[in-house]
């Protein structure tokens, strides 16, 4: 157990649906990253928060939207979905803004759309 | 576009022997690391290494960073049936404001009995 929660391990969906990701970051870290990661795309940067401020967008789709609560967990909304959103989403952790240490990953949640 | 691309994409090797991955990158970095997937599971950190610092040891792993050539590599020694994985290296580009890592696309890595 790394000490990042993610739910749900698995989510099918169809088309046009949208759903929600929740990640709980490693006690006493601040900062969340969210990661997709596909077959054909790899892993792909998403979006950063640190204590409830977003600091950093990647290649996130307008479709998509995170946001972090003030207890810090944090949340993955993505809309309008469509096959092509099928894949492993990771949320990280860590204790800074920044990469001192390392990251922190939770375990994923797969997203099959159909 | 994936700041590190690793090399080769795909290594098969008998247990006992060593493994080496690396990791070749475009722009000026903070710090470099590397980390671990088993097939469908989170990834795990490995190891990092700063701009400023030439080589890393932790147990079995050795990490080299060649700022000039702005590539790195992964040594994995005495290999065993359980470091079969995809390794990752990331980079911590500087002047990115806020800090993201950038992955490459992996090394598959399967150690033989």
């Amino acid at each position: 157990d790394s000490g990042v929660t993610q739910t749900p391990k698995h989510l099918i969906t169809a088309t046009g649906q949208r759903v929600t990701l929740r990640c709980s970051p490693r006690s006493g870290d601040l900062s969340v990253y969210w990661y997709q990661q596909s077959l054909d795309q790899g892993l792909q940067f998403l979006i950063h928060y640190y204590n409830g401020e977003e600091r950093a967008k990647g290649n996130i789709l307008e479709r998509f939207s995170a946001q972090q609560f003030p207890d810090l967990h944090s949340e993955l909304n993505l809309s309008s979905l469509e096959l092509g959103d099928s894949a492993l989403y990771f949320c990280a952790s860590s204790a800074m803004t920044g990469n001192q240490d390392g990251y922190t990953f939770g375990s994923g949640t797969r997203l099959t759309v159909v | 576009s994936q700041q590190g691309e690793e090399d080769p994409q795909a290594l098969s090797i008998q247990e006992g022997e060593n493994a080496t991955m690396n990791c070749s990158y475009k722009t000026s970095i903070n710090n470099l690391q590397w980390y671990r997937q088993n097939s469908g599971r989170g990834l795990v950190h490995l190891i990092l290494i700063r701009s400023n610092e030439r080589e890393k040891h932790s147990g079995r792993l050795r990490v080299t960073l060649d700022t000039s050539k702005k590539s790195s590599s992964l040594l994995i020694t005495a290999s065993r049936a359980a470091d079969t994985a995809s390794y990752f290296c990331a980079t911590d580009a500087k002047g990115q404001g806020a800090q993201k890592l950038v992955f490459g696309q992996g090394t598959r890595l399967t150690i033989n009995p």
